[in-house]
């Protein structure tokens, strides 16, 4: 069946680069998500990337797709403690029933 | 403001005393979802909604109810809740087909069974 995986934690400290990866195993997503979800809160969005891209950046944030090996990472540049969240890794596909599928979180811890 | 309301947001109960969360959503959306969140388990989905009266399971639909009377509301009911349906609750809602189908989610109902 379908399957997004995730490592646990990842540490770093203030002002590095975070790199957070995620493998699915769904060819027939159509989107996959980064959402980030901080303490006590609901999940939001963070960015998304369309099946057919390979790279989307949006300020500190780059998003690249290996459709090959169904591999998502989410690069944050010049890391802040603000972005000490989890960060959730999802797929959506339209085959048989419109469905989403969610990792088991990453959470970033930043070090001032 | 567009937004997804869950309550309660704090609910502490007893093992088989019925209880309802709550869920409406102001965005005319479609599709509407229960996921629970648990430690080194990430979202799992519950039950989940396409459009009114239209409901179905998601991956974790044991001991939950749900109902889509109306477009706005989509309740969660644990008709006897028990230990381990101790968890984080959320819910969620989209348009499908609308771009990229983000889900916009509520801030979540913890419930701890007794």
């Amino acid at each position: 069946g379908e399957d997004v995986e995730q490592s646990l934690f990842l540490s770093v400290r203030e002002g590095d680069s975070s790199v957070i990866n995620c493998t699915y195993t769904d060819s027939s997503s159509t989107y996959l998500y980064w959402y980030k979800q901080e303490p006590g809160a609901g999940l939001q969005l963070l960015t998304y990337i369309f099946s057919n891209m390979d790279m989307k950046q949006d300020q500190r944030l780059t998003v690249l797709l290996n459709k090959k090996d169904k591999h998502l990472s989410l690069r944050i540049a010049d890391t802040q403690t603000g972005d000490s969240a989890i960060y959730f890794c999802a797929e959506t596909t339209t085959s048989g029933t419109y469905k989403y599928i969610f990792g088991t979180g990453t959470r970033l811890k930043v070090l001032a | 403001e567009a937004q997804v309301t869950q309550n309660p947001r704090y609910l502490i109960t007893v093992t088989g005393k019925k209880l309802t969360v709550t869920c409406s959503q102001n965005m005319n959306h479609e599709y509407m979802s229960w996921y629970r969140q648990d430690p080194g388990l990430g979202l799992r989905q519950i039950y989940y909604s396409m459009n009114v009266e239209v409901t179905d399971k998601g991956d974790v639909p044991e001991g939950y109810k749900v109902s889509r009377k109306e477009k706005r509301n989509f309740p969660l009911i644990l008709e006897s809740p028990s230990p381990n349906q101790t968890s984080l609750y959320f819910c969620a809602s989209t348009s499908p087909g609308s771009g990229a189908n983000v889900l916009t989610f509520g801030a979540g109902s913890r419930l701890t069974v007794l």
